[in-house]
């Protein structure tokens, strides 16, 4: 089983709509939690980090539920910049090595 | 900016010959890892480095071997390339955020084995 998994996509969405991606991770012992953007050919890098408390950053949000182990992103009014592949991220603990990926999903807002 | 650079960005080699990827990055952050990116695999750890000459392996070691003689440098070294490590390879470093530590990674180095 995979530690970390993402629905693959693609998702096409119009320009201006709500997009929502989730990601499961399957080690309750994970702490940390974080959304990356890949664009084409380049490397991820970091959107944001996810809290319980859910935190939000201009029209993104993220969420944790630990209970059910998902987290979840939400792209309100998206515009086409945000055409990118989007992984979930998730860190066991607190040695250095533990990262774990998701697949990527990939998301196409379209004009 | 995470302070990563990786070269060669791009190269092209004939399959059995060797080949090395250089990592460097500027901030003395401990963790160096290497990664691979592959359609349908995401990415995969190779190896990684918790410090001057502490290596270890990651999931998809076989064939690759490291060496960190510096904090600043981490190098990955196909033995004898075959096409199956045609990828694009990824160093990151490990580094602070809030209260814990996230991963930053460089540009990437696209190889080509032929």
């Amino acid at each position: 089983r995979k530690e970390v998994e993402q629905d693959p996509g693609p998702f096409n969405v119009p320009e201006g709509a709500t997009v929502a991606f989730n990601c499961t991770y399957s080690n309750s012992a994970s702490q940390s939690f974080f959304w990356y953007r890949q664009d084409c050919r380049k490397e991820p890098k970091l959107l944001m980090s996810v809290y319980s408390s859910g935190n939000e950053d201009g029209r993104f949000t993220a969420q944790l539920n630990r209970a059910s182990q998902y987290i979840s992103l939400l792209i309100r009014d998206s515009k086409l910049s945000d055409s990118a592949t989007y992984l979930c991220v998730v860190k066991l603990g607190n040695t250095g090595n533990q990262f774990y990926f998701g697949t990527g999903t990939s998301l196409t807002v379209i004009p | 900016d995470a302070g990563i650079t990786q070269s060669p960005r791009h190269k092209v080699t004939e399959t059995g010959t060797p080949v090395t990827l250089r990592c460097h990055q500027t901030e003395n952050h401990r963790y160096m890892y290497w990664y691979r990116q592959d359609p349908g695999h995401g990415l995969r750890l190779i190896h990684y480095s918790y410090g001057v000459k502490d290596t270890d392996k990651g999931e998809v070691s076989d064939g690759y071997s490291v060496s960190r003689s510096k904090t600043e440098d981490f190098l990955l070294t196909l033995e004898s390339a075959t096409s199956s490590q045609t990828s694009v390879y990824f160093c990151a470093i490990s580094a602070p955020i809030n209260s814990g530590n996230t991963i930053y990674f460089g540009e990437g180095s696209w190889l080509t084995v032929v």
